[in-house]
């Protein structure tokens, strides 16, 4: 089973601050990687896809990089509403199989 | 607008079993490109693929909850439905229900269910 490691657990910095989070992979996943955000009592929302490529309707402070092993999630310039945590999340094929990491959170500093 | 929506009890005694139903609506559950899926989160803690299926009936489901979770489908209602047999306080999660795009390669869940606080409690 590939393990997802997300860096740092918790992150706390001030809107206009840009945000860097890290997601490691016990082994190459390609580029089947994608982010998600989550809002307390809210169900997760879709960020990124293919390691690099926004959503529908996401802000273009969101972005994607990494392939293999290691990827992040850049946010650019915080907004208040980018306080929430972050998963990130591979696809294996085989077998096939979908696994999260265990989350970022970003707080207010 | 794509809408999916999980019904069912939430509570279910230990040892039994937990079913839920998710009804997709603003869109069919028959289209190509898209698997349907659950994902559950515990009290506080991270997220856990639990399985997916294709309108066709096609099921994948993660090992460590293989041997007590069905995944059914039923087209005419524009339905899927999760089943976990045998259940333990271990179970006791919000269960998502969600919309797979495998329309790109990481076939991410793009559209989710609002979720559904089910406890494992006598």
């Amino acid at each position: 089973e590939i393990v997802l490691t997300q860096s740092p657990a918790t992150l706390s910095l001030s809107p206009g601050e840009r945000a860097t989070l890290s997601c490691r992979a016990s082994q190459s996943v390609s580029s089947y990687l994608a982010w998600y955000q989550q809002k307390p009592g809210q169900a997760p929302r879709l960020l990124i896809y293919d390691a690099s490529n926004r959503a529908t309707g996401i802000p273009a402070r969101f972005s994607g990089s990494g392939s293999g092993t290691d990827f992040t999630l850049t946010i650019s310039s915080l907004e208040p509403e980018d306080f929430a945590v972050y998963y990130c999340q591979q696809r294996s094929n085989w077998p096939l199989m979908y696994t999260f990491g265990q989350g970022t959170k970003l707080e207010l500093k | 607008q794509l809408q999916l929506q999980e019904s069912g009890p939430g509570l279910v005694k230990p040892s039994e079993t937990l079913s839920l139903t998710c009804t997709v609506s603003g869109g069919s559950i028959s289209s190509s490109s898209y698997y349907w899926g659950w994902i559950r989160q515990p009290p506080g803690k991270g997220l856990e693929w639990t399985g997916i299926i294709y309108y066709s009936g096609s099921t994948y489901y993660n090992p460590s909850l293989k041997s007590r979770v069905t995944i059914s489908v039923d087209t005419s209602k524009n339905q899927f439905s999760l089943n976990l047999s045998s259940v333990t306080a271990a179970d006791t999660a919000v269960y998502y229900c969600a919309r797979h795009d495998c329309s790109s390669t990481s076939c991410p869940f793009d559209y989710w269910g609002q979720g559904i606080l089910v406890t494992v409690s006598s």
